[in-house]
């Protein structure tokens, strides 16, 4: 499809285990997010990237939490030692930036659902 | 420390009646305001948006309206379709370093258009 793809779309694991979450952004697109939402809140941000580097890093909620994306393309966010605290939906975003004027949309996928038992 | 906030979490409206969802922020620095809707198990669709320096915009059925000095905005749909009945969140956006936008969105309010 032409849209932001995360897989997996849902993702149990045990306290203590690692998790990778993985993201397609649009094609064509430089910019990719990661935001997350738990139950009853709005998304928050966790991490942006333009092309390979993270350019902002300042919503990871402590080290336990690392993006990558090497190739500008396809961005993996790791979590090690997860807690429960982690459970939540994780969503990509990305976008065409640089555009004067823009407004800020972000395109979004459907969310990797993480739970931590 | 919220910096946008949607008070009302549920809004309930008759078909072909108008919806108005709120949204107060608190940091002036935002340079847009967006509007995103979600159905269950769907990722945020954007809707609308407005510059800082509007105070209206309007798409179709979807209007929003920001007043600054009250640090408020609104959006309205009218006429409102069963279609409709999903969260909507409101999102207050600011430059990033290097170019992006990050986004700082309220708690959604959860739209039900009944027939």
């Amino acid at each position: 499809g032409a849209g932001v793809s995360q897989t997996p779309s849902n993702k149990v694991t045990e306290k203590g285990k690692y998790v990778e979450l993985r993201c397609d952004p649009i094609s064509g697109h430089t910019a990719l997010y990661w935001y997350r939402q738990s139950l009853g809140q709005g998304p928050e941000f966790l991490i942006y990237f333009q092309g390979t580097g993270a350019a902002d890093d300042s919503g990871l909620p402590n080290d336990r939490f690392f993006a990558v994306r090497p190739e500008g393309s396809v961005s993996t966010l790791k979590i090690q030692r997860t807690e429960r605290g982690d459970s939540a939906v994780y969503l990509c975003a990305s976008s065409l930036t640089g555009l004067a004027g823009g407004s800020g949309e972000l395109f979004f996928g459907e969310g990797s659902r993480l739970t931590v038992l | 420390d919220q910096q946008v906030k949607q008070n009302s979490p549920s809004l309930s409206v008759q078909e072909g009646r108008i919806s108005i969802l709120n949204c107060d922020y608190t940091n002036s620095m935002f340079d847009y305001f967006l509007w995103y809707k979600k159905y269950p198990a769907e990722g945020p669709t954007f809707l609308i948006s407005i510059s800082s320096i509007k105070d209206k915009n309007e798409d179709g059925r979807f209007t929003v309206f920001l007043n600054k000095s009250a640090k408020h905005l609104s959006l309205h749909i009218v006429p409102s379709q069963p279609g409709d009945s999903a969260v909507y969140f409101c999102a207050a956006s600011a430059r990033l370093t290097g170019g992006g936008n990050k986004l700082t969105f309220g708690t959604g309010t959860q739209l039900k258009v009944e027939l």
